[in-house]
């Protein structure tokens, strides 16, 4: 078991690019969960898939953010127009249902 | 919806010292999970709690359930320097996203 992955872990952009950021879950996990975390603060809920369907979404993700988990293994979260805003810990979590979620390293995204 | 409030805010203690933190909701949690982050790295589980009242430890660590189903509290005995990080509090939504509280940053002074 080689735990929750996420790549990169540091992403460093300017204002109005494309990201995407990569999550490999625990291979027997059906449940995938992206988190943002903010400075001083705990993660916030963006989205979550179970398998391939997307079942939940955040308020918090607008319309210039995308997620994806084609084949119910991987997924990749995208940010399009990048804001200073953005700038934050992106945190994927995996688990199976209803069981507790294992949290990746996060990818550190820093928007100039 | 679902806030978790935290404190302190932040504790700066002696090794060897007991360190007490603690939780609360404004509404009812069935499951609450304690967490630790270290820096540049993500939430890792330390304690899982399941019911009212349950007290439940992991080595130095004891965290409890509160009766009312809104508290719970995570004790550390005997802190070492590796103790230090933020301990997040956190609970489930609607039984799929997790609620996280704002922290309790722990230092520990050699």
């Amino acid at each position: 078991d080689t735990g929750v992955s996420q790549d990169p872990r540091h992403k460093i952009t300017k204002r109005g690019q494309n990201v995407t950021f990569r999550c490999d879950p625990i291979s027997e996990h059906n449940r995938l969960y992206w988190y943002r975390q903010t400075l001083g603060q705990g993660p916030e809920f963006l989205t979550y898939f179970q398998n391939e369907a997307q079942l939940e979404k955040s308020r918090l993700l607008s319309d210039r953010f995308s997620a994806e988990r084609p084949k119910g293994s991987f997924s990749t979260l995208e940010i399009q127009r990048t804001e200073q805003g953005d700038s934050a810990m992106y945190l994927c979590a995996s688990s199976l249902v209803g069981d507790i979620q294992y949290f990746g390293a996060g990818t550190r995204l820093s928007v100039l | 919806g679902q806030q978790l409030n935290q404190s302190p805010q932040s504790m700066f203690i002696q090794e060897g010292e007991d360190v007490s933190m603690n939780c609360t909701s404004s509404s009812i949690f069935n499951t609450w999970l304690w967490y630790k982050q270290d820096p540049g790295e993500g939430p890792v589980l330390l304690i899982a709690l399941y019911k009212a009242g349950e007290l439940t430890s992991n080595g130095r660590l004891t965290a409890q359930f509160g009766i009312t189903r809104k508290d719970s509290f995570l004790n550390i005995s005997a802190s070492i320097p590796s103790d230090v990080g933020i301990y997040f509090c956190a609970g489930p939504h609607n039984n799929n996203d997790m609620r996280f509280g704002a922290g309790t940053r722990l230092t520990v002074k050699p």
